[in-house]
């Protein structure tokens, strides 16, 4: 059973250009979540995917935005790359089972702007 | 959201057993407490999920007092291999609008000596 996957691994921008990340949950997960985690900090909420939208969101930019697509994997775009964005990013897939919905993290990507 | 209150930081020798206290008093009725692992550049690993009393996996013990305003991870026999950070999280897992919106603190760092 495939857990959950990110692509690319590593990634480096320069200051203004725009990055997609990619993220294929675990099997049988319908809602993804993206995370940012900066050097040394815990991962921060950026937003959730469930059923094509945008069901939360957290204090993020409008820079960042995210799609879902009908097979439930997800892309997070950032546009106009700060030296600030450079994070591991993280993607989380869920199934609301039983009431509860536990998160499983992908490996993440690891994003440097310079 | 209720917040986590944990030790930044703690020591231990391969053999011992690890336990890891969080605080959080604000807990809501709907709350699940849920603790993660994390190694450097890595996704965070899902360890143990619980609502009350004991939960027991195969990796560790989560131990819930009645009043639930605070949990204790037990790991038995660390590894130096359980050098790692880990997270509490506490959170309404399902059907709330905060559902899915995980909020990460600083975590305890664990660092096992041989």
């Amino acid at each position: 059973d495939a857990g959950v996957t990110q692509s690319p691994t590593h990634l480096i921008k320069t200051r203004g250009q725009q990055v997609t990340l990619r993220c294929s949950p675990k099997s049988g997960h319908d809602t993804v979540s993206w995370y940012q985690q900066a050097l040394g900090q815990g991962p921060q909420f950026i937003f959730q995917y469930y059923e094509e939208e945008e069901r939360q969101r957290g204090n993020f930019p409008d820079r960042f935005s995210g799609h879902q697509f009908p097979n439930y994997s997800s892309e997070l775009n950032v546009n106009a790359l700060l030296l600030g964005d450079s994070a591991l990013y993280l993607c989380a897939s869920s199934l609301l089972i039983g009431g509860k919905e536990t998160q499983y993290f992908g490996p993440g990507t690891r994003l440097l702007v310079l | 959201l209720a917040k986590t209150t944990q030790p930044i930081s703690m020591d231990s020798y391969e053999g011992q057993e690890v336990n890891i206290t969080c605080s959080h008093n604000n807990i809501a009725t709907n709350d699940y407490i849920t603790w993660y692992q994390q190694f450097p550049s890595q996704g965070p690993r899902f360890i143990i999920q619980g609502y009350k009393t004991k939960v027991t996996n195969e990796v560790a013990s989560l131990f819930i007092p009645a009043d639930r305003k605070s949990s204790t991870l037990s790991l038995p026999r660390v590894s130096l291999s359980d050098t790692a950070v880990y997270y509490c999280l506490v959170g309404d897992l399902g059907g709330s609008s905060n559902t899915g919106k995980l909020i990460f603190g600083q975590g305890t760092t664990l660092q096992v000596k041989p």
